[in-house]
């Protein structure tokens, strides 16, 4: 299984950002998939995932600006959130969540950066 | 939600040297809980799933205990390839949080 994730580098405050991981090997169900980002120098944060069949969960405090969503015809998941400011400046990172809440393979990651 | 308060935040050691972190949850997650290791410039690494069951391929120097709100993880042999940082994760109701994380460094 392999993830291979692409999308903007670098964005001004207030623009979107977007994000796709491409699933390579194994099934894409029953699993879901995650995004976790990774401010410079700090530690994990989970943003949220959805299942093979769209079903999704967020982290309350990105939920008003996160949406994921899925492309089964293409083994392929999306991450966009709006309204980016500094803040969301990160490495963010795709995953595979196995069972009930592990994240067993991960993408290469990006680094996203917002500045005017 | 759930707090995770992992500690210590930074820790260094000597190769040989049994290494211990813990982590605690801000209330009963049984036995949710899962280590990870993640190098410079990489992505994490699964090493502990379910609080104690080792992930295929990790070595056994590595293993974790605990349950409720109270977990361990150690290395019982530090390598010098070791050097990293842990995390440990929780997952409920499907939602997911990390710890901040124990650097480790050699001594």
């Amino acid at each position: 299984v392999q993830l291979q994730q692409w999308g903007a580098g670098l964005l001004k405050p207030s623009e979107t950002l977007s994000l796709t991981c491409a699933v390579y090997g194994g099934s894409f169900s029953p699993y879901y998939w995650s995004w976790v980002r990774q401010p410079p120098g700090k530690g994990l944060e989970w943003i949220g995932h959805i299942s093979h069949g769209g079903s999704t969960n967020y982290d309350p405090s990105l939920k008003s600006r996160v949406t994921i969503s899925v492309d089964t015809s293409k083994n392929q998941f999306s991450l966009k959130l709006t309204s980016v400011t500094a803040a969301d400046t990160a490495v963010y990172y795709c995953a595979r969540r196995r069972g009930l809440g592990l994240l067993d393979y991960w993408g290469q990651g990006t680094l996203v950066t917002v500045s005017s | 939600d759930i707090q995770m308060t992992q500690s210590p935040s930074s820790l260094s050691a000597s190769v040989g040297d049994r290494v211990t972190i813990t982590c605690q949850a801000s209330q009963d997650i049984s036995n949710n809980l899962n280590w990870y290791q993640q190098k410079p410039g990489k992505a994490p690494k699964l090493l502990i799933y379910d609080a104690s069951s080792l992930e295929a391929g990790v070595p056994a120097r590595f293993s974790g205990s605990g349950s409720a709100t109270d977990f361990t993880f150690t290395i019982s042999s530090l390598q010098p390839e070791d050097i990293a940082t842990y995390y440990c994760q929780q997952y409920e109701d499907l939602r997911i949080t990390f710890g901040q994380g124990t650097r480790l460094e050699i001594k």
